[in-house]
């Protein structure tokens, strides 16, 4: 089945360490994003990338970072500067040319210990 | 800035009531109107979506209404079933920046059997 997979689905942080968050998709689509989920905010887009080796920088960026050296693999770092990385994160994925319609990943929480 | 402005925040309704969600927008440029269905744990998903050339579309029991001299839009889900007990969001893009779709802030919809 294509699709987009995240892992893990739960993550905790300790203080000062970043943390790695996978996303995988077998959609063969060109763009991908990063969305920070919380609570009565709806989604807000960290990064997103149109093709291999680019990515641009969303609403909420600080204290994140991205790569994208593989069409299917976009991992989301967040690094010690992000103050509050507690959240729901999920990863979204969308083929060019095709009206705007996002498949999105089934999520990770990360929870700060 | 909050450029979707999604109400309520959260909806109780009966078995076979109808449901209503509401949004208003900003930006005048906006020109593709999506929502998407969120399940507790999973992404969300697509589920209608409408340009302003149209004012309304239906799709089995989910109708977008859309006024855009108001810049307002609204799902409506008639015979409202437990099955539709999810979180809702609306979104707003311009343009072919599907990258840049804006979301509301989500309505925690509960229908009671």
């Amino acid at each position: 089945d294509g699709g987009i997979t995240q892992s893990p689905k739960y993550l905790f942080r300790k203080e000062g360490q970043n943390v790695t968050l996978s996303c995988e998709q077998n959609l063969n689509h060109d763009a991908m994003y990063w969305y920070r989920q919380d609570p009565g905010q709806g989604l807000r887009l960290i990064y997103y990338s149109q093709i291999v080796n680019d990515f641009q920088k969303g609403d909420i960026a600080e204290g994140y970072s991205v790569s994208r050296e593989k069409k299917e693999s976009f991992p989301l770092t967040v690094t010690s500067a992000q103050k509050n990385p507690t959240a729901f994160y999920l990863c979204a994925s969308r083929r060019t040319g095709v009206p705007e319609k996002l498949f999105f990943g089934s999520g990770t929480q990360l929870s700060v210990l | 800035q909050q450029q979707v402005k999604q109400s309520p925040q959260s909806l109780i309704v009966q078995k076979g009531g109808i449901s209503i969600i509401n949004c208003a927008y900003e930006n005048t440029a906006f020109d593709y109107f999506p929502w998407y269905q969120q399940f507790p744990g999973k992404g969300p998903a697509l589920l209608i979506a409408i340009r302003p050339d149209v004012s309304e579309k239906k799709e089995g029991r989910f109708t977008i209404s859309f006024n855009k001299s108001a810049k307002q839009f609204s799902l409506h889900i008639m015979d409202s079933q437990p099955g539709d007990s999810a979180t809702y969001f609306c979104a707003a893009s311009k343009g072919n920046a599907g990258n840049m779709l804006t979301f509301g802030g989500g309505t925690r919809l509960m229908v009671k059997p």
